[in-house]
């Protein structure tokens, strides 16, 4: 089947730290990836994606690359700030059909 | 820019009663979704719509319908609300292709009494 699982948090690192949050997946066929992020209070917005294999997927200081050989997606950042404190979930979406399967959601922390 | 709105973003209802969450999206998109959030339990698909008038349940939908007479509004029906059903509610909506990701709305926090 497809699935996605994502390292447990909560997260908590300082201001400028290396940030890695670790998402493998079981996917049929050729998936694209996402990982979403969640303010508090909000609904979740896209951060990035990668839509075939070698893919690097970036934006606002994060980035992932799709790897298919280790069925991985794992989030990077290299510098924190304490406004990237959120919940981060990975996803994916299948090659046919509709829905996404997400990932539990990891919670990072940034304190000053 | 691209939205996708909910109806309200709190909720309070006594045990019993009929809810509806509404949605709307403004980019003409097929398919639409109904998500809980859970502590925990990350995003549990409630329905989805691909179509107007077609609908799929997903992975939770027992206690729920949904409603999609228009292209851009999908429904979510609490028939009779039960307190296990306060939950975070996320609409989503996705225009087709395996690329394209989902939008959300902001979500409506529904609180059953």
């Amino acid at each position: 089947g497809n699935s996605v699982t994502q390292m447990e948090g909560p997260v908590t690192l300082s201001e400028e730290a290396f940030l890695t949050i670790n998402c493998t997946y079981t996917a049929t066929g050729y998936p694209s990836l996402f990982w979403y992020v969640q303010y508090p209070g909000e609904g979740l917005q896209l951060l990035l994606k990668a839509t075939k294999a070698d893919d690097k997927g970036s934006n606002k200081g994060f980035e992932a690359t799709y790897r298919k050989e280790t069925t991985s997606f794992h989030l990077e950042k290299g510098s924190v700030q304490v406004s990237d404190s959120a919940v981060y979930f990975c996803a994916l979406a299948r090659n046919t059909g509709n829905q996404f399967y997400f990932g539990t959601g990891t919670s990072l922390t940034v304190i000053p | 820019d691209v939205k996708v709105t909910q109806s309200s973003r709190y909720l309070v209802k006594r045990t019993g009663e009929k809810v509806f969450l509404e949605c709307v999206q403004d980019m003409d998109h097929e398919n639409m979704f109904w998500y809980r959030q859970d502590p925990g339990l990350g995003l549990r698909l409630i329905y989805f719509s691909y179509d107007v008038k077609m609908k799929e349940k997903g992975d939770i939908p027992e206690g729920y319908s949904v409603s999609r007479e228009k292209k851009e509004r999908f429904s979510l029906i609490l028939e009779s609300a039960s307190t296990n059903q306060t939950s975070m509610y996320l609409c989503a909506s996705r225009g087709s292709g395996r690329r394209n990701e989902q939008f959300f709305g902001p979500g409506t926090r529904l609180t059953v009494l």
